[in-house]
């Protein structure tokens, strides 16, 4: 079985400053997939990036970035020129290639950007 | 685009009532459909899953069920409430595998559900 574990509960930032929040997980699967999910205050859970693990280039989206190290199996997310509306609920998540979509989620990290 | 309504947004509900959560899909064919939980402060966890009609996965056993009497309705159902049911219910939809990008997972208002 997949686990996805995110070891920072809680995480805060200034405005237009940086931060990265760490996801790591286990598997012994080769071809599989990453994504970040942000869930704000309203609860929608809303999909930031994604990342295909056969893929060395890391997922790049705007502001949103990803440092994949397949090897580490680590998957952690950078955010720059934070703003007061990343304020949200992370949840790192993984999902075999074969699995018809099943997600397996982390636990989440509480992202506060402070003005 | 994709559109999935969920009802109602929140629900009281005594313990040993039943239950009945509905989801819609709109602007897709044919997709996956989940059903999430997440408890306060915690991850999701995924109840059922359904890759065609009549067709339902379960992921974990409880005192739910599943429906998915067409093709784009989803239904989470209870026959009597547990106070560990309380929660905050996702439903999810997917592309099928046949249409392509079927990792991507899109994601309803969910519904907020107190037993008390």
């Amino acid at each position: 079985a997949q686990t996805v574990t995110q070891s920072q509960p809680e995480m805060s930032v200034q405005e237009a400053e940086t931060v990265t929040l760490s996801c790591t997980y286990d598997t012994s699967e080769n071809n599989y997939y990453l994504f970040w999910y942000k869930q704000p205050p309203s609860r929608q859970m809303i999909l930031v990036i994604r990342q295909e693990a056969y893929k060395q280039q890391n997922a790049t989206e705007n502001r949103f970035s990803v440092n994949f190290q397949k090897a580490a199996k680590s998957f952690s997310l950078k955010i720059s020129d934070s703003q007061l509306g990343d304020t949200a609920m992370y949840f790192c998540a993984f999902m075999k290639q074969t699995s018809g979509s099943r997600l397996t989620f982390g636990e989440g990290t509480q992202l506060t950007v402070n003005p | 685009s994709q559109t999935i309504h969920q009802w109602p947004a929140t629900l009281v509900q005594p313990v040993g009532s039943p239950l009945s959560l509905e989801c819609t899909v709109e602007g897709t064919s044919n997709p996956n459909l989940y059903w999430y939980r997440q408890a306060a402060g915690r991850g999701l966890q995924l109840l059922f899953y359904s890759v065609g009609i009549g067709q339902i996965s379960s992921e974990v056993p409880q005192n739910l069920s599943a429906s998915r009497p067409q093709d784009r309705q989803f239904i989470l159902s209870s026959k009597k409430l547990l106070l560990s049911d309380s929660g905050f219910y996702l439903c999810a939809q997917s592309p099928s595998l046949f249409s392509g990008r079927a990792e991507e997972q899109f994601f309803g208002p969910g519904t907020r559900l107190t037993v008390l």
